[in-house]
């Protein structure tokens, strides 16, 4: 069985200080992961997703993430934050089936 | 390439009314998906088409909600008999079947849902 657990269900950073949202994940076979991006009152945007080869996956809007295999972890960063970041931040793994399975959302909160 | 798009945005009814919504996917995606949100939580999967075959449903669909694709493109949801508990926001996927590993889903913008 696959699930996703996010750390922190909110978290605040400054105004271009680094964001590091968490994702641990749980999965039977090797995972696949991504993370959406959700701005009020829209759909999921694709930010990212790590299928195979190169562990650490460059995105859009400047984000990274890194899978570590001995850490079942796909942590979410970006250098500096910018005001434009603020949003719900979901982490989400496949098997390689269709299904995938969302953690519950980080809420990221950009301070001026 | 016009993304996926849902309709309504948003829906108000009473309890006990059928609603239906329609989601229409990105034009070459063979596989749509709907998914149910509700506030604080991640989406859930509810249900897979791929082309016009439903291949997969959750158990989170109950007897009183549907899907169709009847054309392999856009796809409906009804919920019949709506309840309270129905009020969430409904999620829209579309993929292109992937040889291997896994799809990258692309999503709709959600209908709001709200029974009074």
């Amino acid at each position: 069985a696959q699930s996703v657990t996010q750390l922190g269900s909110h978290v605040s950073v400054s105004e271009g200080a680094l964001v590091l949202l968490r994702c641990n994940y749980s999965s039977s076979v090797p995972p696949y992961l991504f993370w959406y991006v959700q701005y009020p009152n829209q759909g999921l945007q694709l930010l990212l997703k790590y299928t195979t080869g190169a562990t650490l996956v460059k995105g859009i809007n400047g984000f990274e993430a890194e899978f570590k295999k001995s850490e079942t972890s796909f942590h979410l960063t970006k250098p500096s934050a910018h005001m434009s970041d603020a949003a719900e931040y979901f982490c989400a793994v496949s098997a390689g089936g269709n299904q995938f399975y969302f953690g519950t959302g980080t809420s990221l909160t950009v301070i001026p | 390439d016009t993304g996926v798009s849902q309709n309504p945005r948003h829906k108000i009814t009473k309890r006990g009314q059928n609603v239906t919504f329609r989601c229409d996917p990105i034009s070459e995606h063979n596989r749509l998906y709907w998914y149910r949100q509700t506030l604080g939580q991640g989406p859930e999967f509810l249900t897979y088409f791929q082309n016009e075959a439903q291949l997969e449903k959750s158990r989170l669909l109950s007897d009183r909600f549907s899907a169709e694709r009847p054309k392999g493109s856009f796809s409906t949801l009804e919920i019949q008999r709506t309840e309270q508990g129905d009020s969430a926001m409904y999620l829209c996927a579309s993929s292109l079947a992937a040889r291997g590993g896994t799809d990258t889903q692309y999503f709709g913008p959600g209908t709001r849902l709200t029974v009074l």
